[in-house]
């Protein structure tokens, strides 16, 4: 079953450093793809960065970046130079056997609140 | 280009009775998804449509159904409300033809007493 592990459920950072969120994931599909969203305190989802397994080169949008070890399994999100802005909840997510045409379904991970100290 | 909107943004609801929820995914999107969040759950992938066809759906009760419009316009449906039904209702639309990106609503804040 493919499944997504936040082990961190906080995580402080000062500002202008930068902070590094876990995200390990199982599945069995060689095909997938990993998001990550970020959820502030109204509640939207926003979309930050995203990576697909066939890429060779990490991701980055940004301040966003994400640290692909595939063979361990893990996309940590990387965000540099943190912002007051910053503080929110963050989501990894997986996208199980990406096929055209075939389900955009998430698996969301548990999230880690991320608080950013001035 | 406007962004996926969804209706209530709140709602208070009695237990046993029935809500529906709506969501107007973008201009052009054919997808939509849609995700219960709980604080003990987290979130949970209830269905997806794409072209007014159930693509996939969640380990649910069959309480919790959905349609879409030929518009792409979403609705879901929840009957005989329990307690355990509060949540945050998010719907995610995307063009549905292999793009990754998936664009989220504000979501409905559903509250049953």
């Amino acid at each position: 079953a493919q499944k997504i592990t936040q082990t961190q459920p906080g995580m402080f950072v000062q500002e202008k450093e930068a902070v590094t969120l876990d995200c390990t994931y199982d599945t069995s599909d060689p095909s997938y793809g990993l998001f990550w969203y970020k959820q502030p305190s109204s509640g939207e989802m926003i979309f930050l960065i995203y990576q697909g397994s066939y890429d060779q080169q990490n991701a980055t949008e940004g301040r966003y970046s994400l640290n692909f070890q595939k063979a361990r399994k893990s996309a940590n999100l990387v965000i540099s130079a943190s912002q007051l802005g910053d503080s929110a909840m963050y989501f990894c997510a997986m996208r199980p056997k990406i096929t055209q045409g075939g389900s955009e379904k998430l698996v969301f991970g548990k999230g880690t609140k991320l608080t950013v100290n001035p | 280009k406007a962004g996926v909107t969804q209706t209530p943004r709140y709602l208070i609801k009695t237990r046993g009775q029935q809500v529906t929820l709506s969501c107007s995914p973008i201009s052009g999107h054919r997808s939509v998804s849609w995700y219960q969040q709980t604080p003990g759950q987290g979130l949970q992938f209830l269905f997806e449509y794409f072209s007014e066809t159930q693509r996939n759906k969640g380990n649910f009760p069959g309480r919790f159904s959905g349609r879409q419009f030929s518009n792409s316009r979403s609705e879901m449906n929840v009957s005989t409300l329990e307690l355990g039904d509060s949540a945050l209702y998010l719907c995610a639309s995307s063009p549905g033809t292999g793009a990754y990106e998936q664009y989220f609503g504000p979501g409905t804040r559903l509250t049953v007493t």
